[in-house]
């Protein structure tokens, strides 16, 4: 089944302590982003990528970092978290062939930030 | 980005047609219709998309005005499982067409 994976699907940590939420697909998709969700803001973009070995930022990329070392992983990294960061982490995926092809999207991470 | 405008929310009885309006006045010739929905607890999913034409997909149909500045999302027969958030998004042709832009979108509750 074409999917795209999330984990973990829920955390709570605490202010300050590294952590990585992890993002696999099986499509074979080229690009590959982070989004948040909070209330009243909609979902935001934060990273991205256009293959392996290409990223950039999105448009709230401080406090993250991003790799993509293999096509299929893209990882999210908060090196410190802060409560700020608290939202639902979503993951997406396309094929670049069309300009119109749709996005995949994970099932999201719900992140706390004590 | 051209801009979106979504009614906050809708109502249906199930099995009854849905039509959920989009207006996109400042919409340029080169950008694709989307639609995307979001399931309670759920990540977004592809609903369908348009250009210029009227599209049927199993989901659902997009109705295109003629001047492309209004869309309509037509769910034939709402249930349960499509309540959800409907959000109709403004896609640039290439690179810049990546990043996909969702407003506050319409949520749909169904009623039995």
């Amino acid at each position: 089944e074409a999917q795209v994976t999330q984990n973990p699907r829920y955390l709570i940590t605490v202010t300050g302590k590294k952590l990585t939420v992890t993002c696999s697909q099986n499509m074979n998709h080229e690009y590959m982003s982070w989004y948040r969700q909070d209330p009243g803001l909609g979902l935001r973009q934060i990273y991205y990528s256009m293959n392996v070995e290409v990223t950039d930022k999105g448009d709230v990329p401080e406090g993250y970092k991003v790799s993509r070392k293999e096509k299929r992983n893209f990882p999210l990294i908060l090196e410190s978290p802060s409560p700020n960061q608290t939202s639902l982490y979503f993951c997406a995926s396309r094929a670049l062939a069309r300009s119109y092809n749709e996005q995949f999207f994970g099932p999201g991470t719900r992140l706390t930030v004590l | 980005d051209a801009k979106t405008t979504q009614p906050n929310s809708m109502e249906s009885n199930e099995e009854e047609p849905v039509h959920l309006p989009c207006n996109h006045s400042t919409i340029s010739g080169t950008d694709y219709i989307h639609w995307y929905r979001q399931l309670p607890s759920q990540g977004p999913e592809y609903v369908i998309h348009g250009l210029t034409s009227n599209v049927n997909n199993r989901m659902a149909s997009l109705a295109i005005a003629e001047d492309r500045k209004s869309s309509t999302l037509i769910l034939h027969r709402a249930t349960l499982r499509d309540a959800a958030v409907y959000y109709c998004i403004l896609r640039p042709p290439g690179t810049a067409g990546n990043k996909l832009t969702f407003g506050g979108g319409t949520r749909v509750l169904v009623k039995p």
